[in-house]
């Protein structure tokens, strides 16, 4: 069964220090998702992207962070200058369409900001 | 952004037993999700409702979107030990894109 895999699966970085967070979504998949999971917390919509751009994103998706789809394959999260705060599960998902019922969660990187 | 609240927070059950979970909100929503969530994992999708008063269910599991589109509940019956997990509820807002996620109902299954 095909899946979502993200890169790496735990990251610890220094406050201030720039990450990216790489996803791999399905091949045949058009919609790309990044949410947030502080620890023992609900999952938080970031951003979602479609056609080479950003389609919709939350409040939490401020000028730290970006999104780009640097090749066909790759999704990527970057967050410029990471902050204590920024310490979570990262989620990338990918959708055939805007039906949400396609839409495939990846295993997530936990970042860790020291 | 939108709270949805889900009750209970936590459940610790007997196998065999059935479970009733629920989740509600100040907002109308016009499509709600329920996710399961096993330790270090994504969260899994289980069931989507997009009607007020839809009923769906998947296996043992049931799903129904409230009438008042402001709550949904999700019910297991007959719980065996895998399905111990944290379960979330989603709600997509009237003319929305963004999925709002509840607070979680953390479920602990004793063989």
């Amino acid at each position: 069964e095909p899946e979502v895999t993200q890169t790496p699966s735990h990251q610890v970085t220094q406050m201030g220090q720039e990450v990216i967070l790489r996803c791999v979504p399905i091949s045949n998949h058009l919609y790309f998702y990044w949410y947030r999971q502080i620890l023992g917390q609900k999952v938080e919509f970031l951003v979602s992207f479609y056609n080479n751009e950003i389609s919709e994103k939350s409040e939490i998706f401020d000028d730290q962070f970006s999104v780009e789809r640097p090749d066909g394959s790759n999704f990527t999260l970057k967050i410029r200058s990471t902050k204590l705060e920024d310490s979570a599960m990262y989620f990338c998902a990918s959708s055939q369409t805007t039906v949400v019922e396609t839409q495939y969660f990846g295993p997530g990187t936990r970042l860790l900001v020291l | 952004g939108q709270q949805l609240n889900q009750s209970p927070q936590s459940m610790f059950i007997q196998e065999g037993e059935d479970v009733s979970m629920n989740c509600t909100s100040s907002s109308i929503f016009n499509t709600w999700l329920w996710y399961k969530q096993d330790p270090g994992e994504g969260p899994v999708l289980l069931i989507a409702l997009y009607k007020a008063g839809e009923l769906t269910s998947n296996g043992r599991l049931t799903a129904q979107f409230g009438i008042t589109r402001k709550d949904s509940f999700l019910n297991i019956s007959a719980s065996i030990p895998s399905d111990v997990g944290i379960y979330f509820c989603a709600g997509r807002l009237i003319g929305g894109n963004q999925f709002y996620f509840g607070t979680g109902t953390s479920l602990t299954v004793i063989p």
